[in-house]
């Protein structure tokens, strides 16, 4: 068990550019979640998946997000057109089903857009 | 919106007890509270959680009032190691892990 790993771990882009963020959760798993957290703020929650069936989105999720976990285990996090709001730190986290909301979360990914 | 009142901020003196207070006054009863907490760069870090009656695990302690309205997550030994944001979240376990977190309570474990 090697924990949730997120890459990269920093991510410093142009506005207007495209990126994309992987997330590999511990293995036995089969949830997994997207949370994106500013400056000073808690962790606000943006998407989750069960298995490879993307469950539930937040109206955070604007349409330039899109999230993909396409075998049930990895997952990706593409942001289209990247805005300066948009700069935040993305954090992955995953659970199994049976052991109701006990997260194990990554180190993040945190997005600078110039 | 976040479903609890957790202080901003609080100290705690190295080897003492530290008590984290948690208003969840509209908790429904199907509901359970959650302790997570974020060391600095770090992401959150669960720690405990209970639907009515005390809790105890390695880390922490959870004490609930009998009405359910509050709840006081206690570190029994706090070292500077505990220093960090300490989350108090309600969920329905069939929410299926959309927690909610509010800005939770800054814990500074001092010397």
């Amino acid at each position: 068990d090697t924990g949730v790993s997120q890459d990269p771990r920093h991510k410093i882009t142009k506005r207007g550019q495209n990126v994309t963020f992987r997330c590999d959760p511990i293995s036995e798993h089969n949830r997994l979640y997207w949370y994106r957290q500013t400056l000073g703020q808690g962790p606000e929650f943006l998407t989750y998946f069960q298995n490879e069936a993307q469950l539930e989105k937040s109206r955070l999720l604007s349409d330039r997000f899109s999230a993909e976990r396409p075998k049930g285990s990895f997952s990706t996090l593409e942001i289209q057109r990247t805005e300066q709001g948009d700069s935040a730190m993305y954090l992955c986290a995953s659970s199994f089903s049976s052991v109701g909301e006990k997260l194990f979360f990554g180190s993040g990914t945190q997005l600078s857009v110039l | 919106d976040a479903k609890t009142t957790q202080p901003p901020s609080m100290d705690c003196a190295e080897g003492r007890a530290a008590n984290l207070p948690c208003n969840h006054s509209t908790i429904s009863g199907n509901e359970y509270v959650y302790w997570y907490r974020q060391i600095h760069s770090q992401g959150p870090q669960y720690i405990i959680h209970g639907l009515k009656n005390n809790e105890t695990n390695e880390m922490a302690s959870l004490i609930i009032t009998e009405d359910r309205k509050s709840s006081t997550l206690i570190l029994p030994h706090a070292t500077l190691r505990d220093t960090a944001v300490y989350y108090c979240i309600v969920s329905n376990y069939n929410q299926g892990g959309k927690l909610i977190f509010g800005q939770g309570t800054e814990l500074s474990v001092k010397p």
